[in-house]
Protein backbone atom coordinates (compact mmCIF):
# COMPACT_ATOMS: atom_id res chain seq x y z
CA UNK A 1 0.00 0.00 0.00
CA UNK A 2 1.11 3.56 -0.38
CA UNK A 3 2.95 5.57 1.98
CA UNK A 4 2.94 9.32 2.18
CA UNK A 5 5.94 11.16 3.73
CA UNK A 6 5.43 15.05 4.32
CA UNK A 7 8.34 17.19 6.11
CA UNK A 8 8.55 18.99 8.37
CA UNK A 9 5.69 18.39 10.27
CA UNK A 10 5.51 22.12 11.60
CA UNK A 11 7.05 25.54 10.12
CA UNK A 12 7.11 28.96 11.57
CA UNK A 13 8.24 31.36 8.78
CA UNK A 14 8.54 34.97 8.66
CA UNK A 15 6.96 37.22 5.96
CA UNK A 16 8.87 37.01 3.15
CA UNK A 17 11.35 34.51 3.44
CA UNK A 18 11.07 31.47 1.15
CA UNK A 19 9.33 28.15 1.55
CA UNK A 20 10.10 24.62 0.52
CA UNK A 21 7.56 21.68 1.33
CA UNK A 22 8.65 17.80 0.96
CA UNK A 23 6.44 15.07 -0.04
CA UNK A 24 7.68 11.65 -1.06
CA UNK A 25 5.94 8.82 -1.79
CA UNK A 26 6.70 5.14 -1.23
CA UNK A 27 4.55 2.00 -2.54
CA UNK A 28 3.64 3.16 -6.12
CA UNK A 29 5.13 4.19 -9.38
CA UNK A 30 3.50 6.86 -11.07
CA UNK A 31 1.06 8.01 -9.00
CA UNK A 32 -1.13 11.02 -9.43
CA UNK A 33 -0.01 14.01 -6.45
CA UNK A 34 -1.47 16.44 -5.16
CA UNK A 35 -1.46 19.63 -2.57
CA UNK A 36 -4.42 20.70 -0.78
CA UNK A 37 -4.31 23.53 1.75
CA UNK A 38 -6.60 23.55 4.69
CA UNK A 39 -7.49 26.45 6.49
CA UNK A 40 -8.64 27.26 9.64
CA UNK A 41 -8.90 23.41 10.15
CA UNK A 42 -11.50 23.07 7.78
CA UNK A 43 -12.36 23.04 3.91
CA UNK A 44 -9.58 21.21 1.88
CA UNK A 45 -8.58 23.40 -1.20
CA UNK A 46 -6.85 21.87 -4.32
CA UNK A 47 -3.57 24.01 -5.01
CA UNK A 48 -1.68 21.82 -7.93
CA UNK A 49 -1.67 18.53 -9.13
CA UNK A 50 0.76 16.40 -11.04
CA UNK A 51 0.33 12.92 -13.30
CA UNK A 52 4.00 13.21 -14.15
CA UNK A 53 7.83 14.10 -13.87
CA UNK A 54 7.39 17.97 -14.25
CA UNK A 55 3.78 18.08 -15.25
CA UNK A 56 2.13 20.20 -13.03
CA UNK A 57 -1.28 22.04 -12.75
CA UNK A 58 -2.24 24.80 -11.09
CA UNK A 59 -5.44 25.10 -9.42
CA UNK A 60 -5.84 28.37 -8.06
CA UNK A 61 -3.25 31.86 -8.64
CA UNK A 62 -1.50 32.00 -5.49
CA UNK A 63 1.89 32.83 -4.18
CA UNK A 64 3.24 29.22 -4.18
CA UNK A 65 4.46 26.77 -7.07
CA UNK A 66 4.95 23.04 -6.90
CA UNK A 67 7.80 20.73 -8.87
CA UNK A 68 7.84 16.87 -9.54
CA UNK A 69 11.58 16.15 -9.98
CA UNK A 70 11.51 12.73 -9.59
CA UNK A 71 8.86 10.37 -9.69
CA UNK A 72 7.78 10.03 -6.20
CA UNK A 73 8.44 13.18 -4.95
CA UNK A 74 6.48 16.58 -5.14
CA UNK A 75 7.68 19.57 -3.66
CA UNK A 76 6.04 22.43 -2.96
CA UNK A 77 7.58 26.17 -2.85
CA UNK A 78 7.01 30.21 -2.35
CA UNK A 79 9.61 32.60 -2.99
CA UNK A 80 8.44 34.61 -0.30
CA UNK A 81 5.64 33.91 2.00
CA UNK A 82 2.48 35.84 3.05
CA UNK A 83 0.68 35.66 6.08
CA UNK A 84 -2.31 34.32 4.03
CA UNK A 85 0.14 31.40 2.94
CA UNK A 86 -0.15 29.70 6.70
CA UNK A 87 -1.95 26.73 6.89
CA UNK A 88 -2.05 23.10 7.13
CA UNK A 89 -0.80 21.59 3.72
CA UNK A 90 -1.29 18.04 2.95
CA UNK A 91 0.43 15.96 0.18
CA UNK A 92 -2.28 13.51 -1.31
CA UNK A 93 -1.71 11.14 -3.88
CA UNK A 94 -3.39 8.59 -6.22
CA UNK A 95 -1.69 5.65 -7.87
CA UNK A 96 -2.07 6.56 -11.91
CA UNK A 97 -2.78 2.30 -12.53
CA UNK A 98 -5.61 2.62 -9.99
CA UNK A 99 -9.15 3.15 -11.09
CA UNK A 100 -11.11 6.36 -11.66
CA UNK A 101 -13.16 5.52 -8.67
CA UNK A 102 -10.13 5.01 -6.23
CA UNK A 103 -9.83 7.13 -3.13
CA UNK A 104 -6.88 9.61 -2.29
CA UNK A 105 -3.92 8.57 -0.02
CA UNK A 106 -3.22 11.17 2.51
CA UNK A 107 0.02 12.61 4.12
CA UNK A 108 -0.06 14.02 7.79
CA UNK A 109 0.07 17.57 6.77
CA UNK A 110 2.64 20.08 7.61
CA UNK A 111 1.02 23.02 9.52
CA UNK A 112 3.29 26.33 8.05
CA UNK A 113 2.69 29.67 10.68
CA UNK A 114 3.62 32.15 8.67
CA UNK A 115 4.67 35.28 11.07
CA UNK B 1 -19.97 21.55 -11.18
CA UNK B 2 -19.14 19.00 -8.62
CA UNK B 3 -19.74 19.93 -5.19
CA UNK B 4 -20.75 18.55 -1.57
CA UNK B 5 -22.33 20.28 1.86
CA UNK B 6 -22.11 19.20 5.06
CA UNK B 7 -24.70 21.30 6.54
CA UNK B 8 -23.65 21.07 10.18
CA UNK B 9 -20.71 22.47 11.55
CA UNK B 10 -20.34 20.07 14.52
CA UNK B 11 -22.52 16.91 15.70
CA UNK B 12 -22.96 16.05 19.54
CA UNK B 13 -23.75 12.57 20.75
CA UNK B 14 -23.58 10.49 23.55
CA UNK B 15 -21.43 7.53 24.13
CA UNK B 16 -23.59 4.31 22.78
CA UNK B 17 -25.96 6.41 20.69
CA UNK B 18 -26.23 5.91 17.14
CA UNK B 19 -24.43 8.99 15.01
CA UNK B 20 -25.54 10.30 11.53
CA UNK B 21 -23.04 13.04 9.96
CA UNK B 22 -24.90 14.58 6.80
CA UNK B 23 -23.86 14.92 3.40
CA UNK B 24 -25.30 16.11 0.13
CA UNK B 25 -24.02 16.11 -2.92
CA UNK B 26 -24.33 17.84 -6.99
CA UNK B 27 -22.68 16.10 -9.79
CA UNK B 28 -23.04 15.57 -13.55
CA UNK B 29 -22.97 12.07 -14.26
CA UNK B 30 -22.39 9.42 -11.97
CA UNK B 31 -21.98 10.17 -8.38
CA UNK B 32 -18.35 8.84 -6.76
CA UNK B 33 -18.64 10.04 -3.09
CA UNK B 34 -16.14 9.40 -0.36
CA UNK B 35 -16.04 9.91 3.81
CA UNK B 36 -12.96 10.95 5.56
CA UNK B 37 -12.10 11.28 9.34
CA UNK B 38 -9.41 13.54 10.30
CA UNK B 39 -7.58 13.90 14.09
CA UNK B 40 -5.94 16.45 14.98
CA UNK B 41 -2.89 17.69 13.84
CA UNK B 42 -3.24 14.68 11.07
CA UNK B 43 -4.22 14.00 7.30
CA UNK B 44 -7.21 12.45 6.19
CA UNK B 45 -7.60 8.59 6.81
CA UNK B 46 -10.09 7.02 3.77
CA UNK B 47 -13.00 5.52 5.39
CA UNK B 48 -15.30 3.74 2.85
CA UNK B 49 -16.38 5.06 -0.56
CA UNK B 50 -19.91 4.78 -2.95
CA UNK B 51 -19.07 4.15 -6.59
CA UNK B 52 -21.95 1.69 -7.47
CA UNK B 53 -24.21 -1.34 -6.57
CA UNK B 54 -26.00 -1.39 -2.55
CA UNK B 55 -27.19 1.69 -1.00
CA UNK B 56 -25.50 0.81 2.01
CA UNK B 57 -21.39 1.08 1.94
CA UNK B 58 -19.74 -0.64 4.92
CA UNK B 59 -16.65 1.05 6.01
CA UNK B 60 -13.80 0.85 8.61
CA UNK B 61 -13.66 1.16 12.38
CA UNK B 62 -18.08 0.10 11.96
CA UNK B 63 -19.02 3.71 9.79
CA UNK B 64 -21.44 2.97 7.17
CA UNK B 65 -23.01 5.20 4.44
CA UNK B 66 -26.32 5.53 2.75
CA UNK B 67 -26.59 6.97 -0.59
CA UNK B 68 -29.68 8.22 -1.56
CA UNK B 69 -29.91 9.45 -5.11
CA UNK B 70 -32.93 10.97 -5.23
CA UNK B 71 -32.37 13.35 -1.98
CA UNK B 72 -28.60 13.54 -3.42
CA UNK B 73 -27.50 12.87 0.33
CA UNK B 74 -24.41 10.46 1.25
CA UNK B 75 -25.24 10.32 4.94
CA UNK B 76 -22.52 8.75 7.67
CA UNK B 77 -23.88 6.67 10.32
CA UNK B 78 -22.43 4.13 13.35
CA UNK B 79 -24.97 2.32 15.33
CA UNK B 80 -22.92 3.19 18.42
CA UNK B 81 -20.38 6.13 18.98
CA UNK B 82 -16.96 5.72 20.79
CA UNK B 83 -15.35 8.85 22.50
CA UNK B 84 -12.39 7.68 19.87
CA UNK B 85 -14.77 8.65 17.22
CA UNK B 86 -14.52 12.40 17.47
CA UNK B 87 -13.04 13.96 15.15
CA UNK B 88 -13.23 15.83 12.07
CA UNK B 89 -15.04 14.07 8.89
CA UNK B 90 -15.30 14.91 5.53
CA UNK B 91 -17.21 14.33 2.65
CA UNK B 92 -15.88 14.32 -0.93
CA UNK B 93 -17.18 13.89 -4.15
CA UNK B 94 -14.63 12.83 -7.43
CA UNK B 95 -13.89 15.97 -9.67
CA UNK B 96 -15.60 15.33 -13.25
CA UNK B 97 -13.43 12.77 -15.29
CA UNK B 98 -11.21 14.51 -17.45
CA UNK B 99 -10.55 17.30 -14.85
CA UNK B 100 -8.03 17.35 -11.98
CA UNK B 101 -6.90 13.90 -13.17
CA UNK B 102 -8.95 12.38 -9.95
CA UNK B 103 -8.92 14.92 -7.23
CA UNK B 104 -11.35 15.13 -4.80
CA UNK B 105 -13.61 17.88 -4.08
CA UNK B 106 -13.90 17.76 -0.49
CA UNK B 107 -17.12 19.70 1.78
CA UNK B 108 -15.93 22.06 4.55
CA UNK B 109 -16.03 19.43 7.19
CA UNK B 110 -18.09 18.56 10.36
CA UNK B 111 -16.63 18.17 13.79
CA UNK B 112 -17.94 15.37 15.81
CA UNK B 113 -17.97 15.48 19.22
CA UNK B 114 -18.93 12.33 21.50
CA UNK B 115 -19.41 12.65 25.26
CA UNK B 116 -19.33 9.23 27.64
Amino acid sequence: SQTIHQWPATLVQPVGSPLSLECTVEGTSNPNLYWYRQAAGRGLQLLFYSVGIGQISSEVPQNLSASRPQDRQFILSSKKLLLSDSGFYLCACKAAASSYNSPLHFGNGTRLTVT
Amino acid sequence: AQSVAQPEDQVNVAEGNPLTVKCTYSVSGNPYLFWYVQYPNRGLQFLLKYITGDNLVKGSYGFEAEFNKSQTSFHLKKPSALVSDSALYFCAVRGPSGGSQGNLIFGKGTKLSVKP
